[in-house]
Order: structure tokens, then C-alpha cells, then sequence
């Protein structure tokens, strides 16, 4: 299994110019995710997906967009780039949690993409 | 505010040597604590994972405490390695897990040196 995988690995964008990230996943699972990682911050959650065709917004959602139309894939896009969303992005995955009170999924991760945004 | 601090921001040991990093959290309603492992330029990989009963998990020479009255977990690694140098990242679940429920540390950047 290649398990999470991501492209592309680097982007340089300009302002203003759109772009999309892929992710892909390969171990049937349900619940996928997409993070931004910088510097002296923790991982940062932007959107998620409980399910194909279902997406919803994490904590930083702003200036992005997604999609899950296939279970494997997890789409991450970028309307109109911004100096400030310069930074390294994140996918991962996880099964759907069996129960509530039960230590839930541990989250799969794949390589990221570093994007400049100039 | 749901916050998770871990501390120091950075370390430096001597290959062989013990070293220990620490995670505390202010996250409610509690449900899990993870710690993750990030090596330069690839994704975070999960060591261990403790819920609210749990007060020392082991992974080879990776073992994790929780003491979840004082909301503290501590991450111990034994013998250190040079492929230990990473960036470790405690990781809080709050409620059932599902997304947007993750609260993430900063993480501690550890190097191991020869």
C-alpha cells in the first residue's frame, strides 16, 4: 500500500493564480483532512471530510476550498493565492471512529506540499 | 481556550543519551493524547496514543506518560539514536475524535549528534 500520497511535492505560485492539491488514499478510509504546518505553529486543520461527497470547515478555512468526490481522494484548492498562504500542507487519513468513549482513529499522514506563494 | 504547550522548543543530546519532553494541555473535554513523530520533510507518524485511564504507554525506546489530574504527559526516549532527530508532536483529542476535535502542540525539535 502506498498508503497517503500527495502532489505535487513543491509549488511556486504568484498572486492571484489558482492551484490545486491532491491527495490520495489508498486504505478505504473514511475520514480525510487537509493541515497547514508553519513554522513555531502546530498543525493547523483547514478542511475535512467525514465521507465521500462531504466536506466540512476546520479551523482555518478561509481562502480555500475542497472536495471529496471519490472515497480515495481528498482535493484542496486555491482560488487566488496570497503571500500568506505561503507554508507546508498537510493530508491525512483516518477510519471512521468505532465508538465515542473508544480512543479513536489515529490520523495517517502523507508527505505534505510545500507551497510558495511570492 | 483549548491549548496544548510542550516544552523545550528545542533540544540537543549526545547519541546514547536519555532525553525527555513534555506536553501540557488545557483541552476539555478530554479523550485522547498522542504523540507523533516528524521527520524532516515527511508527514508526522504516531508513537503512541493514551486515553484518560492510561498512565504510561510504551513504543521500543519511546515510552509516553499522562497524568490527566495535573493534565501533563511527558514523552522519554531511551538511549538515543541519530534517527531520533525529528520534530515531536503531542497531539490532544478532544470529545469523540471526528474532525476539527484535534488540538496540536508546536512540537519539540530534537537533535541527536554523534
Amino acid at each position: 500500500n502506498a498508503g497517503v500520497t500527495q502532489t505535487p511535492k513543491f509549488r511556486v505560485l504568484k498572486t492571484g493564480q489558482s492551484m490545486t492539491l491532491l491527495c490520495a488514499q489508498d486504505m478505504n478510509h473514511e475520514y480525510m483532512y487537509w493541515y497547514r504546518q508553519d513554522p513555531g505553529m502546530g498543525l493547523r486543520l483547514i478542511h475535512y471530510s467525514v465521507g465521500e461527497g462531504t466536506t466540512a470547515k476546520g479551523e482555518v478555512p478561509d481562502g480555500y476550498n475542497v472536495s471529496r468526490l471519490k472515497k480515495q481522494n481528498f482535493l484542496l484548492g486555491l482560488e487566488s493565492a496570497a503571500p500568506s498562504q505561503t507554508s507546508v500542507y498537510f493530508c491525512a487519513s483516518s477510519y471512521r471512529p468505532r465508538s465515542r468513549t473508544g480512543p479513536g482513529d489515529t490520523q495517517y499522514f502523507g508527505p505534505g506540499t510545500r507551497l510558495t506563494v511570492l | 481556550k483549548n491549548q496544548v504547550e510542550q516544552s523545550p522548543q528545542s533540544l540537543i543530546i549526545l547519541e546514547g543519551k536519555n532525553c525527555t519532553l513534555q506536553c501540557n494541555y488545557t483541552v476539555s473535554p478530554f479523550s485522547n493524547l498522542r504523540w507523533y513523530k516528524q521527520d524532516t520533510g515527511r508527514g508526522p507518524v504516531s508513537l503512541t496514543i493514551m486515553t484518560f485511564s492510561e498512565n504510561t504507554k510504551s513504543n521500543g525506546r519511546y515510552t509516553a506518560t499522562l497524568d490527566a489530574d495535573t493534565k501533563q504527559s511527558s514523552l522519554h526516549i531511551t538511549a538515543s539514536q541519530l534517527s531520533d532527530s525529528a520534530s515531536y508532536i503531542c497531539v490532544v483529542s478532544s470529545g469523540g475524535n471526528q474532525g476539527g476535535k484535534l488540538i496540536f502542540g508546536q512540537g519539540t525539535e530534537l537533535s541527536v549528534k554523534p
